[in-house]
């Protein structure tokens, strides 16, 4: 399988420690935004999703927390566990003519000891 | 990978040649999209297709073709390669079109 380069911010947590990545996202007119995660070799998968109105949302161990004012996404872990071990990418989605457009950000390894 | 695959999985590759990725799904999924992964950039659109012959240009097009004859096939082609389309290409596929897509395993590719 494929992954990301090594140039990338980290976050070491330790097993049972919470996470939190924080995303900076650029467009006021986003409707949705998504957390995708990427582990090793494989290509990213969608973990969670918080549409613009919202501020929070939760879901399995995970909480997305949306700051519109000074446009800041952040998602949250709870007891983050080895298998959480991986590159997080924040997305945001907006609506164009054509369909739905995603814009990705650069990414957030995350890095968990045992 | 939701049914999805992506060949080849590695490619080295000289400047000037042509190059075809292809990438398979078996999920029936009108949407089919190509994005490239650079270190710092996260993943950029290269192309999508919202039906068979039905294709656009994303983000980052310029030096890329695509083509899509049957639900199942995206192909992506650059004509000419060059050293700056080295980087490591996904594909991915939606129902709807939305921000839930699903990605295949990834094909790096290495331009010399």
């Amino acid at each position: 399988g494929e992954s990301v380069g090594l140039h990338l911010p980290t976050l070491s947590v330790q097993e049972g420690d919470n996470s939190i990545i924080n995303c900076a996202y650029s467009n006021s007119a986003s409707d949705y935004f998504i957390w995708y995660k990427q582990e090793s070799g494989k290509g990213p998968q969608f973990i969670i999703d918080i549409r613009s109105n919202m501020d929070k949302r939760q879901g399995q161990r995970v909480t997305v927390l949306l700051n519109k004012t000074v446009k800041h996404l952040s998602l949250q872990i709870a007891a983050t566990q080895p298998g959480d071990s991986a590159v997080y990418f924040c997305a945001e989605n907006t609506m164009e003519a054509a369909g739905n457009k995603l814009t990705f950000g650069g990414g957030t390894r995350v890095l968990v000891k045992p | 990978d939701a049914g999805i695959t992506q060949s080849p999985r590695h490619k080295v590759t000289e400047t000037g040649t042509p190059v075809t990725l292809r990438c398979h799904q078996t999920e029936n999924h009108r949407y089919m999209y190509w994005y490239r992964q650079d270190p710092g950039h996260g993943l950029r659109l290269i192309h999508y297709s919202y039906g068979v012959k039905d294709t656009d240009k994303g983000e980052v097009s310029d030096g890329y073709s695509v083509s899509r004859s049957k639900t199942e096939d995206f192909l992506l082609t650059l004509e000419s390669a060059t050293s700056s389309q080295t980087s490591v290409y996904f594909c991915a596929i939606s129902f709807t079109g939305g921000y839930e897509q699903f990605f295949g395993p990834g094909t790096r590719l290495t331009v010399l």
